[in-house]
Order: C-alpha cells, then sequence, then structure tokens
C-alpha cells in the first residue's frame, strides 16, 4: 500500500463546475500537505499547502486537511479550462522528502 | 530571478549505456532533492542534498543510481548500465533549506527513454 493514495482519473466537468480532488494517507508522521498542478511536459508548481488539519482557502482553491481520518482536500470553485492538469497531493513530515499521491487528472470542458 | 533548470531536456539511450542529468538549482537554495516520474509509480523521491550533510539516499532504487552536488549548487544524477525501466521523467527541485516547512521549486524534469 503507497503511502498516499489518489484516484488518477481522469475527472471531466463542464467549466464553472465545482472540483473536488482526494487523497488518504497513511502515515500519521506528516505534518504538511500539499497540493501541487502539473501541466503536461512541465515540473509540479505548488498550489497549496497546510499545516496539520484544518482549511485554507486562496482564490478559488480550497485546501482541508483532516488528520483524524488522514483524508486531504482541494477544492476548486468556477472551474476554468485553463485548470485543466494533473493535480498531485504531497505530505512530508519535516522539510524534506515529499511523498507523492498518483495525480489526478482534471478535464475541464468548455 | 531564473527557476530550477535542468539539462538535457530529452534523452534517449540504448540499454546498457551510463547517463548524466544536470540539476541547476535557484541561487541561494541549500537543499536540493531529486524525484522520478513514470507511468507506473507516479512521482517518487530519489535522493536529497542540504548544505554540506550527507545525502539522504533512501529513495535510490538501484546501486546503478548515484548523484552529487559540487561546491553546494550543481547536482548531476548518473545512471549507469541503464534498463528499460529506468525510462521516466526524472525531476530535480530546490528549497531555501530543509528546516521546517520550505517550498520546493521543481524544474521542467529531463525524459529519459532507454531502448
Amino acid at each position: 500500500q503507497k503511502e498516499v493514495e489518489q484516484d488518477p482519473g481522469p475527472l471531466s466537468v463542464p467549466e464553472g463546475a465545482i472540483v473536488s480532488l482526494n487523497c488518504t494517507y497513511s502515515n500519521s508522521a506528516f505534518q504538511y500537505f500539499m497540493w501541487y498542478r502539473q501541466y503536461s511536459r512541465k515540473g509540479p508548481e505548488l498550489l497549496m499547502y497546510t499545516y496539520s488539519s484544518g482549511n485554507k482557502e486562496d482564490g478559488r482553491f480550497t485546501a482541508q486537511v483532516d488528520k483524524s481520518s488522514k483524508y486531504i482536500s482541494l477544492f476548486i470553485r468556477d472551474s476554468q479550462p485553463s485548470d485543466s492538469a494533473t493535480y498531485l497531493c504531497a505530505s512530508m513530515e519535516y522539510g524534506n522528502k515529499l511523498v507523492f499521491g498518483a495525480g489526478t487528472i482534471l478535464r475541464v470542458k468548455s | 530571478g531564473a527557476g530550477v533548470s535542468q539539462s538535457p531536456s530529452n534523452k534517449v539511450t540504448e540499454k546498457g549505456k551510463d547517463v548524466e542529468l544536470r540539476c541547476d538549482p535557484i541561487s541561494g537554495h541549500t537543499a536540493l532533492y531529486w524525484y522520478r516520474q513514470s507511468l507506473g509509480q507516479g512521482l517518487e523521491f530519489l535522493i536529497y542534498f542540504q548544505g554540506n550533510s550527507a545525502p539522504d539516499k533512501s529513495g535510490l532504487p538501484s546501486d546503478r543510481f548515484s548523484a552529487e552536488r559540487t561546491g553546494g549548487s550543481v547536482s548531476t544524477l548518473t545512471i549507469q548500465r541503464t534498463q528499460q525501466e529506468d525510462s521516466a521523467v526524472y525531476l530535480c527541485a530546490s528549497s531555501l533549506t530543509d528546516r521546517a516547512y520550505n517550498e520546493q521549486f521543481f524544474g521542467p524534469g529531463t525524459r529519459l527513454t532507454v531502448l
């Protein structure tokens, strides 16, 4: 079993929809939780990070972490075709190597 | 300023040959990481360097893989006697330090194809 599990999709939604992306993890020592976005043939870029449990909002994006259930979520409001990409959740214990989920391919249709 | 750069962007090699992949981190970043992204395995940690400390090599899949970082800046990942299962995108990232949380900035990757 991988330390971070993520459904690879693909997930296809119409423009304007609310998108929900989710991951689960097994390592209780994870403290930091990140969402990266990766466009085709590019490196991942950080969207949001959260320390421990809680919510964090940035524009159309909301990240949630529930450490009691080991569940990580990313919500995208008013999705746009430009949001079409692979979304990777990642976790780390402290300041070093990231452990990634498999990535979910998102397609937003105009 | 300039981001993380990697070279070459694409590398095609024959099984059994050695390859070297290069990473130039963001200036001033003391931590440097190598990851591998393949279809079957997703994005996996390989090795990381922090300043003058001994590198964490816990993710290297075999002794055919090695990496060095010269002068605390540029890093080279070497794969000896390449195998077809080594085909993947090799990503480098750097961060200011590895203390607490510091964002890791990724390069565009080197796409390695082993024939």
